[in-house]
């Protein structure tokens, strides 16, 4: 494709529910990223996979987080047990090893 | 933790007038980058800065490192409507990592 895809776009979800945030990177970006934006406010950084190094998790907020790459291909982010406080829009990037952030347009989750 | 604080979080102004963000940091970055945000989308990359001092210039934009690769800024001439957004500047921490850090945003509004 042209760009990162996400889906959903949008997900609302009932407190204590397990979520899938799914994320296509543009074909032969090496690293992905994961952030976490709250309404108007800047971006939270959660997970970075660089090629087959090891991921940075040193953003994921709490063990109820976690990301899985496949490869250089698609990643999933899970969020179990979710709370009210996880609702926010959840957006991918991919880049080249050393090249600026491509984004996708997110995915904003809502927690009832 | 490496934090970016921007400033000021919110402008409202009016079509024609002057203005400057700034980002600030006590960390030094390899590098930075400016992204704007519309709603519903990802941000978009502007520019990246790489050489303390650099300056750079995009058409009414004019974007500046600092000397000490700590802080930038960007000034917008003559705004127009279509210059609204979420302005987030990005830190780099350099070497094996491309992982950036984001700033806390600066949403400007551009009043017709």
């Amino acid at each position: 494709g042209a760009g990162v895809s996400q889906s959903p776009s949008n997900k609302v979800t009932e407190k204590g529910k397990d979520v899938e945030l799914r994320c296509d990177p543009i074909s032969g970006h090496t690293a992905l990223y994961w952030y976490r934006q709250r309404l108007g406010q800047g971006l939270e950084f959660l997970i970075y996979f660089q090629g087959n190094s090891a991921p940075d998790k040193s953003g994921l907020p709490s063990d109820r987080f976690s990301a899985e790459r496949t490869g250089e291909s698609v990643s999933t982010l899970t969020i179990q047990r979710t709370q009210q406080e996880d609702s926010a829009v959840y957006l991918c990037a991919s880049s080249l090893a050393r090249g600026p952030l491509h984004f996708g347009n997110g995915t904003r989750l809502t927690v009832t | 933790t490496q934090l970016l604080e921007q400033s000021p979080q919110f402008l409202s102004i009016q079509e024609g007038e002057n203005l400057t963000v700034y980002c600030n940091s006590s960390s030094v970055f390899s590098s930075l980058q400016w992204y704007r945000q519309e709603p519903g989308e990802g941000p978009v990359l502007l520019v990246t800065v790489v050489t303390g001092g650099e300056v750079k210039k995009l058409k009414r934009l004019t974007f500046q490192f600092g000397d000490a690769r700590k802080d930038s800024s960007l000034h917008i001439t003559a705004a127009q409507p279509g210059d609204t957004g979420l302005y987030l500047c990005a830190g780099a921490q350099g070497g094996a990592t491309n992982k950036l850090i984001f700033g806390t945003g600066t949403l400007l509004a551009v009043q017709p």
